[in-house]
């Protein structure tokens, strides 16, 4: 199985910081990498898709990118609506794989 | 609008069984695999099982294999997940996902597995 390996697993942050997340899969898995936000109580949103593409309805400041096998989720000038957790998804091959997901936090 | 309304949760004792059902409107159904994905609470999103638009392709997580059988009504919009032999760790709430990216999640429905 693919391993979807997630850091960090929480973040102190500050509004206005720039976040980088970062998933490392465990075999190739091409474009094939969602990200997704999830509030309290809520189901999860997804935020990019295919690695880079931004989803609808999603602010600019939200942004994906790969370097080989490492897919990074980055929110710059973050806003408290941005406080969240937020997962990383490969659905490239079967079993697809979360990973373990991080949980951001004001300071 | 795509609706996607989980229903069928519940208490359950160990080893029993249970159905989820997943109504899907407001797209076209038949032209759409579909997944299951689960949340322990506390906990983070597992995958536990796809099934293609026409029934062709199932997969499942090895953690539910054997257990839980994925299925659909494309004339009832309707996607189901029989779940059998529950144990303790399959208490979740449970989410129906569309394929074709993941754009969109039901609300969820929560099992809980407990004597």
């Amino acid at each position: 199985d693919i391993q979807m390996t997630q850091s960090p697993s929480s973040m102190s942050v500050s509004l206005g910081d720039t976040v980088t997340i970062t998933c490392r899969a465990s075999q190739d898995v091409g474009i094939y990498v969602n990200w997704f936000q999830q509030k309290p109580g809520k189901s999860p949103r997804r935020m990019i898709y295919r690695a880079t593409n931004l989803a609808d309805g999603v602010p600019s400041r939200f942004s994906g990118s790969r370097s080989g096998s490492d897919y990074s989720l980055t929110i710059s000038s973050l806003e408290s609506e941005d406080v969240a957790d937020y997962h990383c998804l490969q659905y490239d091959e079967y079993p697809y794989t979360f990973g373990a997901g991080t949980k951001l936090e004001l300071k | 609008e795509v609706q996607l309304v989980e229903s069928g949760g519940g208490l359950v004792q160990p080893g029993r069984s249970l159905k989820l059902s997943c109504l899907a409107s407001g797209f076209t159904f038949s032209n759409y695999g579909m997944n299951w994905i689960r949340q322990a609470p506390g906990k983070g999103l597992e995958w536990v099982a796809s099934i293609s638009s026409s029934s062709s392709y199932i997969y499942y997580a090895d953690t539910v294999k054997g257990r839980f059988t994925i299925s659909r009504d494309n004339a009832k919009n309707t996607l189901y997940l029989q779940m059998t032999s529950l144990r303790s760790e399959d208490t979740a709430l449970y989410y129906c996902a569309r394929h074709g990216g993941f754009a969109y999640w039901g609300q969820g429905t929560l099992v809980t597995v407990s004597s």
